[in-house]
């Protein structure tokens, strides 16, 4: 298994752009979340999927969207790039709500918006 | 609000000492917590959980304890060694729907030889 891959590894925007971060997981797990994670700061969850069709905000969502159109896939959208925008952003996957089961992360996406 | 914190920002130790890295969390209501380890430029890497229902629980050369009492988290590394070198994370579980984690800080492990 590949585990969690995120693409593209690095981007650069400019304001206003719009981009889409890839995020599959080859694991059939259920729930995909998605963080933000700002320089010497912890993860922010923007957002989370317990299923195909089924996506919920997290602590910080605005500026971003997400879809879960297949278990697999979990892009994030940005629609009008903004410099706050700028973090290494997460994406996770775990099976199911069972507390036992961790989370596991991907190797990270890097966005500069200038 | 509720909060997850840590106590110290950077940690240095002697290669071969023991490590221990702290946490404090705010919210009784977490039932789950987890320490995870994050490598430059690499996403964070589970090492060790623990229930509230718990006080300890050992791994291999790691322990996490758990004061519910005072509300404190803490990660013991044994023997540590250059490769232990990260920032550590507590995190906890936030329950009613989705699994939600909720980090802290991070703590910077700097291993001296």
């Amino acid at each position: 298994n590949a585990g969690v891959t995120q693409t593209p590894k690095f981007r650069i925007l400019k304001i206003g752009q719009s981009m889409t971060l890839q995020c599959t997981q080859d694991m059939n797990h259920n729930y995909m979340y998605w963080y933000r994670q700002d320089p010497g700061m912890g993860l922010k969850l923007i957002y989370y999927s317990v299923g195909a069709g089924i996506t919920d905000k997290g602590e910080v969502p605005n500026g971003y969207n997400v879809s879960r159109s297949t278990t697999e896939d979990f892009p994030l959208r940005l629609e009008l790039a903004a410099p706050s925008q700028t973090s290494v952003y997460f994406c996770a996957s775990s099976m199911n709500r069972d507390l036992k089961e961790t989370q596991y992360f991907g190797p990270g996406t890097r966005l500069l918006v200038l | 609000g509720e909060s997850v914190g840590l106590h110290l920002p950077t940690l240095s130790v002697q290669e071969g000492d023991n490590s221990i890295i702290n946490c404090a969390y705010s919210n009784s209501a977490s039932d789950y917590f987890i320490w995870y380890k994050q490598e430059s430029g690499k996403g964070p890497q589970f090492i060790i959980d623990i229930r509230s229902n718990m006080d300890k629980r050992q791994g291999q050369r790691v322990t996490v304890l758990l004061n519910k009492t005072v509300k404190h988290l803490s990660l013991q590394i044994a023997a540590t060694q250059p490769g232990d070198s990260a920032v550590y994370f507590c995190a906890e579980i936030l329950t009613g729907g989705g699994n939600k984690l909720t980090f802290g800080t991070g703590t910077q492990l700097k291993v001296e030889l």
